[in-house]
């Protein structure tokens, strides 16, 4: 069943602007990534962060953990044109290793 | 270089034509996975196996089967493909709590 909800479902932003998505889930969860995919593409494994973690960086990116709330969000900071894609979230728990996706959030960055 | 293969990247059928998608992984891996992706639904899981001959149904099985004859073949079958199979698949594989997904294949049955 479908667990990561992304939100909002679609966000445009200039260039150089901060963009945040967030992401909401229902269960418990052994950790939570966030993916990337460029139109029609792969998906782009970004970051990961353990359910006993609060915040994790990753150069631009910056991903917060509010296990109490179910919720996580994804900040790009300071974004590029090449930043335009669809951001998943993504979560694993119980005993397999499978991943729940969300929906996606489709991000623009305008020039 | 850990790669994820599926073959073909590209396919387009016609309703009832059986047929199959490959995906390979070089990592070791015991875990692999079938998502399908459709516009507004996002990923969804078919079907994973937890190692070889152990195979399992994730959320949209229906209409769909799978092997698991050696670690790292994990191959998609479509006994009698419909329209609402057109989809985009990804095979991934995963390992030390990192995931790793093929290029995927575009799918259309006519």
């Amino acid at each position: 069943s479908q667990q990561g909800e992304e939100d909002p479902q679609a966000l445009s932003i200039q260039e150089g602007e901060n963009a945040t998505m967030n992401c909401s889930y229902k269960t418990s969860i052994n950790n939570l990534q966030w993916y990337r995919q460029n139109s029609g593409r792969g998906l782009v494994h970004l970051i990961l962060i353990r359910s006993n973690e609060r915040e994790k960086h990753s150069g631009r990116l910056r991903v917060t953990l509010d296990t109490s709330k179910k919720s996580s969000s994804l900040l790009i900071t300071a974004s590029r044109a090449a930043d335009t894609a669809s951001y998943f979230c993504a979560t694993t728990g119980g005993g397999a290793d499978g991943l729940t996706f969300g929906k996606g959030t489709h991000l623009i960055i305008q020039p | 270089e850990a790669q994820v293969t599926q073959n073909p990247r590209y396919l387009i059928t016609v309703t009832g034509k059986k047929l199959t998608v490959t995906c390979s992984q070089n990592m070791n891996h015991e875990y692999m996975s079938w998502y399908r992706q459709d516009p507004g639904l996002g990923l969804r899981q078919i079907y994973y196996s937890m190692n070889v001959e152990v195979t399992d149904k994730g959320d949209v099985p229906e209409g769909y089967k799978v092997s698991r004859k050696e670690k790292r073949n994990f191959p998609l079958i479509l006994e009698s493909p419909s329209p609402n199979q057109t989809s985009l698949y990804f095979c991934a594989t995963s390992g030390g709590g990192n995931q790793y997904f093929g290029p995927g294949t575009r799918l259309l049955v006519l």
